[in-house]
């Protein structure tokens, strides 16, 4: 069965600090892999990725893929309070082309 | 205003009501998706759509039914209403089923 588990499910830190956030997958036909945030409201998109170790980067936030290991992980450094949000991950299979989204990480900046 | 809106945002209904939330995109997006948003469960795909006339169960699509007649429009129906759909549902769209989605600000339904 295919399924995209993230790690941890919840963290909180002190604002200043770097987290890493994962996201393994068991996929058939793996497509690509799409980082999103999420606060009080709709999913926001962060990152696609479909090559394996190649950072994608935006600001302080980054993302790598490993398709040998099966997953990905995004790193936030120097972390805000407006970090504050759910992480979500979603792997793409181009075998019936489904969409499969993990339970997601909610990260706590504390100030 | 070009982007994707839903509606209602908010809705109550009662058990074996038939309730209809409406998505509506400006982008001619190919792609549209119907997701429900639960505690434990994250995001789960309820149906979606590859074009007009075109429509794909997604991972929980049983109490649901969908239509899309026109690209910019895909509205998802319960067709008797269950506590169990209580829940956030988003709404999606995107160019590709691999590129990244645009979602909608959501509507909360409440089945009592």
């Amino acid at each position: 069965e295919d399924k995209v588990v993230q790690s941890p499910l919840s963290l909180v830190v002190h604002e200043g600090d770097t987290v890493t956030l994962n996201c393994s997958y068991e996929v058939t036909n793996f497509r690509s892999l799409l980082w999103y945030k999420q606060e009080k409201k709709a999913p926001t998109f962060l990152f696609m990725l479909t090559s394996s170790g190649i950072e994608k980067k935006s600001g302080r936030l980054s993302s790598i893929l490993d398709k040998k290991e099966l997953f990905s992980i995004l790193n936030i450094t120097a972390t805000q309070t407006g970090d504050s949000a759910v992480y979500l991950c979603a792997v793409v299979s181009s075998r019936d082309d489904k969409i499969i989204f993990g339970k997601g990480t909610r990260l706590h900046i504390l100030p | 205003d070009a982007g994707i809106t839903q509606s209602p945002r908010y809705k109550i209904t009662e058990t074996g009501r038939q309730v209809t939330l409406m998505c509506h995109q400006t982008w001619s997006h190919s792609y549209m998706f119907w997701y429900r948003q639960d505690l434990g469960h994250g995001l789960r795909l309820i149906y979606y759509s590859a074009a007009a006339d075109i429509t794909d169960k997604g991972e929980v699509p049983d109490g649901y039914v969908v239509s899309r007649s026109k690209t910019e429009n895909f509205p998802l129906t319960l067709e008797s209403a269950t506590r169990s759909q209580t829940s956030v549902y988003f709404c999606a769209s995107s160019w590709t089923i691999h590129n990244e989605q645009f979602f909608g600000p959501g509507t909360r339904l409440t089945v009592l």
